[in-house]
């Protein structure tokens, strides 16, 4: 089946830096990416929708200038999370559909980011 | 906007038994998911239904969506400690033209030995 790949799997960071968390689909391409936050014990909180070659949207009360989302190509969407703080600490999963139909989303195995 | 709504948020049962989880959602639901997932990892992908009657099955879990669409359970059979984690509906929500896609609130099952 097709695979979404993340990177980094975990980061620590320092409070007031940034951080930029790669989504990669492997083997297909994927005009649709999605970015998620999971808080600990919660579901997943869809934060936005990235397509390619154009401007993410974002859901309601997530801050498009603190996460910064760039989807370049087909296979590649980035988050960077500026300024981080310690309560942006959080597992943070993306996901791809692939272009061909939209019942075919793949998610990747998620990143542990640790703001210290 | 389209929310899905899990219940039990949380269950404990003895090894062996059977168990159901549900997935409410306060729209139709176009394609409804379930997942399992262990705590900080990713995702499982469990069952896909998009027909309203549908049920598959796989081992000993079996899922079916409501002939409305609107609602789907998640039922196990002689549960077993290796069910234990986080399940999640997800489903597809329409959104300004495209489609979104959208979790419920989640279960976390344990299964005692």
């Amino acid at each position: 089946g097709a695979v979404v790949s993340q990177h980094p799997s975990r980061v620590i960071c320092k409070s007031g830096t940034s951080v930029k968390i790669e989504c990669r689909s492997l083997d297909f391409q994927a005009t649709t990416m999605f970015w998620y936050r999971q808080f600990p014990k919660q579901s997943l909180m869809l934060m936005a929708t990235s397509n390619e070659g154009s401007k993410a949207t974002y859901e309601q009360g997530v801050e498009k200038d603190k996460f910064l989302i760039n989807h370049a190509s087909l296979t590649l969407s980035t988050l960077t999370v500026t300024s981080a703080h310690p309560e942006d600490s959080s597992f943070y999963i993306c996901s791809a559909r692939d272009r061909q139909t939209i019942y075919e989303q793949y998610f990747g195995p998620g990143t542990r980011l640790t703001v210290t | 906007s389209q929310e899905l709504e899990q219940s039990p948020q949380s269950l404990i049962v003895q090894e062996g038994k059977n168990l159901t989880i549900n997935c409410t959602s306060s729209k139709t639901l176009y394609g409804l998911y379930w997942y399992k997932q262990k705590y900080g990892e990713g995702l499982i992908f469990l069952m896909m239904l998009q027909k309203g009657g549908e049920e598959k099955s796989h081992e000993k879990i079996t899922a079916k969506l409501d002939e409305k669409k609107q609602q789907s359970s998640l039922h196990i059979t002689a549960s077993q400690p290796s069910h234990a984690g986080t399940y999640l509906c997800g489903s597809l929500s329409p959104d300004s033209g495209t489609y979104k896609y959208i979790f419920g609130t989640g279960t976390r099952l344990k299964v005692l030995a």
